[in-house]
């Protein structure tokens, strides 16, 4: 069966270190979503891409990045981990152009991350 | 830009009944709208998608309806179990598919 997994599962890490959590869908699908959950803020956009090489800044954008090199990856980067970046996050993938609004999101089961 | 609330924030009931979840938005030019379900702890797994041209959608002991031009869907769950208890989302795509959600409705079914 076609799935979108998350790894690692759960992460620790320093103040001011680089972080790369991986996002790998094996339904071929265009689109690729990472969100953030936060209490009092629920699911929040941080960036997202509609094909290869293509890349865009979501509403939480600052102090991310993403890079889409083929179809089944897009890793976020957090350049310099700071303790505000404390969060669940979430992959998500859908079928279609970038501009189909009638496609099913599919979520990956999430990363914990903890900036300490 | 769009909005998304979810009413009630949360709900406890006894096994057996049957509950309505609420969803609103506040740009009707809507898609589609997406319900999930989040147990703790976990990911988001889908449960209905409605169309825009839809007013309904059924799976199992779970309807959605839709409608558009008030800004509302709703989620039925019928003769609920312990094994609902989770959160509920709802979600609408903005330009480009990108999902704008609710903040969930919690629900506990006791035994």
């Amino acid at each position: 069966d076609a799935e979108i997994t998350q790894s690692p599962r759960h992460k620790i890490t320093e103040t001011g270190r680089q972080v790369t959590l991986a996002c790998h869908q094996t339904w071929n699908h265009n689109n690729m979503f990472w969100y953030r959950q936060d209490l009092g803020h629920g699911l929040r956009l941080i960036h997202y891409s509609y094909g290869v090489q293509d890349t865009n800044k979501g509403e939480v954008s600052d102090g991310y990045s993403v890079s889409r090199s083929n179809t089944e990856d897009l890793p976020l980067t957090l350049e310099s981990a700071a303790s505000s970046q404390t969060s669940v996050y979430f992959c998500a993938s859908s079928e279609g152009t970038g501009l189909r609004r009638d496609t099913e999101a599919f979520f990956g089961q999430g990363t914990r991350l903890t900036v300490v | 830009k769009q909005e998304v609330t979810q009413i009630p924030a949360a709900l406890s009931v006894p096994e057996g009944e049957n509950l309505v979840l609420n969803c609103s938005f506040t740009d009707s030019a809507i898609y589609n709208l997406q319900w999930f379900r989040q147990d703790p702890g976990k990911g988001l797994t889908s449960l209905l998608l409605i169309q825009s041209s839809q007013r309904e959608q059924t799976s199992g002991r779970l309807n959605a309806s839709l409608d558009k031009s008030s800004g509302r869907s709703t989620l039925y769950i019928a003769a609920s179990q312990p094994g609902d208890s989770a959160t509920y989302l709802c979600a609408v795509p903005e330009y480009g598919n990108k999902l704008v959600f609710g903040a969930g409705t919690i629900l506990r079914v006791k035994s």
